[in-house]
């Protein structure tokens, strides 16, 4: 069964960092791309980053790009989000999503984990 | 405002049909493909569709997807209770080198 498992959310003060981590079961991990993927409270959904099989292609969002790093480490089924400079617009439920291909674009998000909460408040 | 442009919202009676449009440009539905998600209250998303017309397994035939153009379109038969959710569309854009998602359309069976 495939399982992602989000944590390492919770709540920063302004300008301050947080590194979001994603366990993965029940596939072979680095086979696949993965992303991120935020909702803030009652919005829709927000493309966070992606990184393809091998971290050879990353990609993100213009809303991050230059404070957030995503990265994998495929000898721990894990992937990462360090998250730099957070603002109060960055408070959503961060969601880590499996790819149904190795490259980094979008081929359809075939699974999701529950998510974990980022609140950026002081 | 999103790139990719849904209806907020959608209603239908049970049995009945519905469709959900995914409006976007020439960079990212007219040259990729498109995928669907369903995401009812309180849980995260679930794939519906991808490359724009295929099921992933354990999704009923009442869900179907097409594209034409610069479009897509979710269709949605046999409306049941359970359907009731949020609607989202997805994509690449090439352009932007970004992944897209809709602002989503929120189901309704009355």
């Amino acid at each position: 069964e495939v399982q992602l498992v989000e944590s390492g959310g919770g709540l920063v003060q302004p300008g301050r960092s947080l590194r979001l981590s994603c366990a993965a079961s029940g596939f072979t991990f680095d086979d696949y791309a993965m992303h991120w993927v935020r909702q803030a409270p009652g919005k829709g959904l927000e493309w966070v980053s992606g990184i393809s099989w091998n971290s050879g292609t990353i990609v993100y969002a213009d809303s991050v790009k230059g404070r957030f790093t995503i990265s994998r480490d495929n000898a721990k089924n894990s992937l990462y989000l360090q998250m730099n400079s957070l603002r109060a617009e960055d408070t959503a439920l961060y969601y880590c999503a499996k790819d149904r291909l190795a490259a980094t674009a979008m081929w359809g998000f075939d699974y999701w984990g529950q998510g974990t909460l980022v609140t950026v408040s002081s | 405002q999103s790139v990719l442009t849904q209806p907020p919202s959608v209603s239908a009676a049970p049995g009945q049909k519905v469709t959900i449009s995914c409006s976007g440009n020439s960079s990212n539905i007219g040259n990729n493909y498109v995928s669907w998600y369903q995401q009812l209250p309180g849980t995260a998303p679930k794939l519906l569709i991808y490359d724009n017309n295929k099921r992933p397994s354990g999704i009923p035939d009442r869900f179907s997807g097409s594209k034409s153009g610069t479009s897509a379109t979710l269709g949605i038969t046999g409306l049941q209770t359970g359907d009731e959710a949020d609607y989202y569309c997805g994509t690449w854009d090439s352009s932007l080198r970004a992944v897209l998602f809709g602002g989503g359309t929120k189901l309704t069976v009355l």
